[in-house]
């Protein structure tokens, strides 16, 4: 079963300051895909990333950056230099390619960041 | 914009109602796909839709039902609605009938049940 915990219910930041989100799964697959999402306050949901379980490099896209660690399930995010647009929810999430073959989310950590 | 098209974008219906909710997929994406999000449950996937067949199915109620049309937009319809069926509907939309690349999101449908 696939499963994925986002023990961060809510997070308050103040503006500028570096925030890490965290996100552990759970997947007996050895081929999987990790993402993150955001869900801003106009509630669509916005693809930030996906990474295979085969690339353990960490990502950097501006602001953005991905730590995926295999050894401890865990593939988080850091916002760098916060700012109030990156007030959202944001959601982790897993594919594997057995099983249901749909994204299972994460329960979703929401950031605010004040001004 | 997403590429994924959701109306409406908010209803309000009493308790006992039917309602449909529909999705135009990205163009070219043959999967769609049904999700609930509610307060208490987070994002609950419901079913899933590939070039009009019934592909797999989540915790989606008997009351739900889906169907994905031969010009592949989809529709969701909701009945004998209760009060905690208020939530918001998202569809996805992805090329093929896996989940590897992840999915388009629409802006979804906020139901409202009273």
């Amino acid at each position: 079963a696939q499963k994925v915990t986002q023990a961060q219910t809510e997070i308050s930041v103040v503006e500028k300051e570096d925030v890490t989100l965290d996100c552990v799964y759970e997947t007996r697959d050895t081929t999987y895909y990790l993402f993150w999402y955001k869900q801003p306050p106009s509630g669509e949901l916005v693809f930030l990333i996906r990474r295979n379980s085969f690339d353990e490099q960490n990502e950097i896209s501006g602001r953005y950056s991905w730590n995926f660690q295999k050894s401890t399930s865990s593939f988080n995010f850091t916002i760098t230099a916060s700012q109030v647009v990156d007030s959202a929810v944001y959601f982790c999430a897993l594919s594997a390619l057995t099983g249901a073959n749909n994204l299972f989310f994460g329960t979703g950590t929401r950031l605010t960041v004040i001004p | 914009d997403s590429g994924v098209t959701q109306t409406p974008k908010h209803l309000i219906t009493a308790t006992g109602q039917r309602v449909t909710l529909r999705c135009s997929p990205r163009s070219g994406d043959l999967s769609v796909y049904w999700y609930q999000q509610s307060l208490d449950q987070g994002l609950q996937f419901l079913i899933q839709y590939y070039n009009g067949e019934e592909r797999a199915k989540g915790n989606i109620l008997e009351r739900f039902s889906a169907q994905q049309f031969p010009d592949l937009h989809s529709e969701l319809n909701l009945s004998s609605l209760e009060l905690g069926d208020s939530a918001l509907y998202f569809c996805a939309s992805s090329l093929s009938s896996g989940s590897v690349y992840g999915y388009t999101f629409g802006s979804g449908t906020r139901l409202t049940v009273v």
